[in-house]
């Protein structure tokens, strides 16, 4: 089986600042990892994945994470926050398969002026 | 190039009846994945459809069912609705084993 779970459902942050949302995944097989955004009333855009290649993934928008296996974790960070930036994030994992995609809670990201 | 379309975007039902969501993958996709969203949650899985064939379900009861057409278009269907079914319902299209591109969704309230 297959989960992540997404520390903190809010995350406020000063326009300029640093972005630093939290993931850690449970998985019994390799895991694919992702990263999606969502602004109200819409659908979900994948920023980034994780697909067994580099372990830094560099996203769009100024986004990246890191694959560290030793911590099953694959936190989302971005060097300076941006109003836009203004959304919810969701965390997912899946098998190589992507047939049973789980996705975490998701974390609010508020970006003050 | 067409993106993934859903309709209906809102929808009210009653509890017990039954409804029908739609969804237009994008071209030169065959594969359609659904996912109910309940409000201040993360999406979870329902089932996937690739060719015409389930091809993997999450945790949810036989009420929930799904069709996917020639044309790979996708038809999710919950039967004897539930309070607790009210929610963003996702479907998201992909080529199998790639990146799953979403629609913004259809909101279903059962009153």
């Amino acid at each position: 089986a297959q989960s992540v779970t997404q520390l903190g459902s809010h995350v406020s942050v000063s326009e300029g600042a640093l972005v630093l949302l939290r993931c850690n995944y449970s998985s019994s097989v390799p895991p694919y990892l992702f990263w999606y955004v969502q602004y109200p009333n819409q659908g979900l855009q994948l920023l980034l994945k994780y697909t067994s290649a580099a372990t830094l993934v560099k996203g769009i928008n100024g986004f990246e994470a890191e694959f560290k296996k030793s911590e099953t974790s694959f936190h989302l960070t971005k060097p300076s926050a941006h109003m836009s930036d203004a959304a919810e994030y969701f965390c997912a994992v899946s098998s190589a398969d992507l047939n049973d995609m789980r996705f975490g809670a998701g974390t609010r990201l508020t970006v003050k002026p | 190039e067409t993106g993934v379309t859903q309709s209906p975007t809102h929808l009210i039902k009653t509890r017990g009846q039954q409804v029908t969501l739609r969804c237009s993958s994008q071209s030169g996709h065959n594969t359609v994945s659904w996912y109910q969203q309940a409000l201040g949650q993360g999406p979870q899985f329902i089932f996937q459809y690739y060719r015409e064939e389930e091809n993997g379900r999450g945790n949810f009861p036989p009420r929930f069912s799904g069709l996917q057409f020639p044309n790979y278009s996708s038809e999710l269907n919950v039967n004897a609705l539930e309070l607790d079914d009210s929610a963003l319902y996702l479907c998201a299209s992909s080529t199998q084993g790639s990146e799953q591109f979403f629609g913004p969704g259809t909101r279903l309230t059962v009153l």
